[in-house]
Formats: C-alpha cells, structure tokens, sequence
C-alpha cells in the first residue's frame, strides 16, 4: 500500500463547479497534513494546512480532515481555470524532521 | 506565508562541471531544509534533509559524495551537485521548515532551480 493516495486524475470540471480532491494515507501518527498546488514547471505553493478532525475553510478552499479514517480531502468552490494544475496531498510527518510525504498527486483541469 | 528563495533559477553547464545552488529563508529561521528534485511528469523526490549544524541525511540512493548539502547557517543551506551529468538534469527544489507550535510546522518552498547538463 502506498504511504499517500491521491484520486487518480486527471480531473476536469466545468468553471463555476466544485472540485473534489481525496487523499488517504497510512502513517496514523501524523498530526499536520497539507495540501499544495503546484502549477506545470514551478514548484509547490501551500495553499492549505488542517490539524485537527473537522473541516477548515479559506476562501474558495475547504479542507477536511478525518485521523480515523486517515483521510483527508480539498474542495475547491467556483473552480476557475486558474485552479488549474496538479494538488498535491502531504501529510507532515513524525519525529524531529516532520518529513512530507507527497502523494503522486492530481492534476485539475477546470474548462472555461 | 513564509519565503524561501533559490538561486539560481536555471543553470546550464557542461558535463564534468558542479554547480551550486542556493535555498534561503528570507523571513525566519530554518533549523531543517530539504531538497526534492523533480523530474518531468513526475512527483517530488526528497533528496535530502539538511539540519542546520549538522551532517544532512540523505534518502535512500541518492550518493552523498555527489550532491554535497551545507547548511552552514539557520536561513541558508547550499546543494552542490558534482561532476554533473546530463542525467542530474532536473528540476531542484528546496524547502525550508517553518517553526509552528507542537506539530503544526510548515515547509515552505523555493521556487526551484532548472539544472541543464550538456
């Protein structure tokens, strides 16, 4: 089983939907997970951070977290093309170097 | 959010040839960076965990003597890819550890270095 599973993509919507991105691991001990986008040829931007069970809300961005069921997910509200690249799923980690594990991530086309 | 540069941006050089490149924190203090490198098409691959002070850890096949990591002060770290190849050609990029309270730290990221060997 791999460490991090992301849906598989690629995944388009229309512009004005919402994208739905999952994501599950297996480390049980990590206590920060974070979602980050990464356009075609730059490197990765955070966009959200989540550490408790629950659902966090930033703008167009909602993350949910739920540790039982190691996983976690991001809905992105009135997809624009903007949105448009690859998100990538990285739970924080244990011990003192708190190493992200990234899924191989999905890529997000949104159709204007 | 944080920043965290890399210099430089693109690099081209000649096979045999090291190059060095660059990660600072801009607006905090970094005790531990990592580099992924990060082919075409393909996920991030950690490199390397570089601690501030200390000797970096590297990943599992990846030759220390080759990409050499300094992390000489808490906002900068260096990677020098030796005697380079055309297949070290590849997208690097750091990221620097932001401190957060308990478990909530946040790695930042730099924009990446373009490495071309000829």
């Amino acid at each position: 089983q791999k460490e991090v599973e992301q849906n598989s993509g690629p995944l388009s919507v229309p512009e004005g939907a919402i994208a739905s991105l999952n994501c599950t691991y297996s480390d049980r001990v990590s206590q920060s997970f974070f979602w980050y986008r990464q356009y075609s040829g730059k490197s990765p931007e955070l966009i959200m951070s989540i550490y408790s069970n629950g659902d966090k809300e930033d703008g167009r961005f909602t993350a949910q977290l739920n540790k039982a069921s190691q996983y976690v997910s991001l809905l992105i509200r009135d997809s624009q093309p903007s949105d448009s690249a690859t998100y990538l799923c990285a739970p924080g980690g244990s011990g003192s170097a708190r190493q992200l594990t990234f899924g191989s991530g999905t890529q997000l086309t949104v159709l204007p | 959010g944080a920043v965290v540069s890399q210099h430089p941006s693109w690099v081209i050089c000649k096979s045999g040839t090291s190059v060095k490149i660059e990660c600072r924190s801009l607006d905090f203090q970094a005790t531990t960076m990592f580099w992924y490198r990060q082919f075409p098409k393909q996920s991030l691959m950690l490199m390397a965990t570089s601690n501030e002070g200390s000797k970096a850890t590297y990943e599992q096949g990846v030759e220390k003597d080759k990409f050499l990591i300094n992390h000489a002060s808490l906002t900068l770290s260096t990677l020098t890819v030796t005697s380079a190849h055309p297949e070290d050609s590849s997208f690097y990029i750091c990221s620097a550890r932001a401190p957060g309270r308990g478990s909530t730290d946040t790695q930042y990221f730099g924009p990446g270095t373009r490495l071309t060997v000829l």
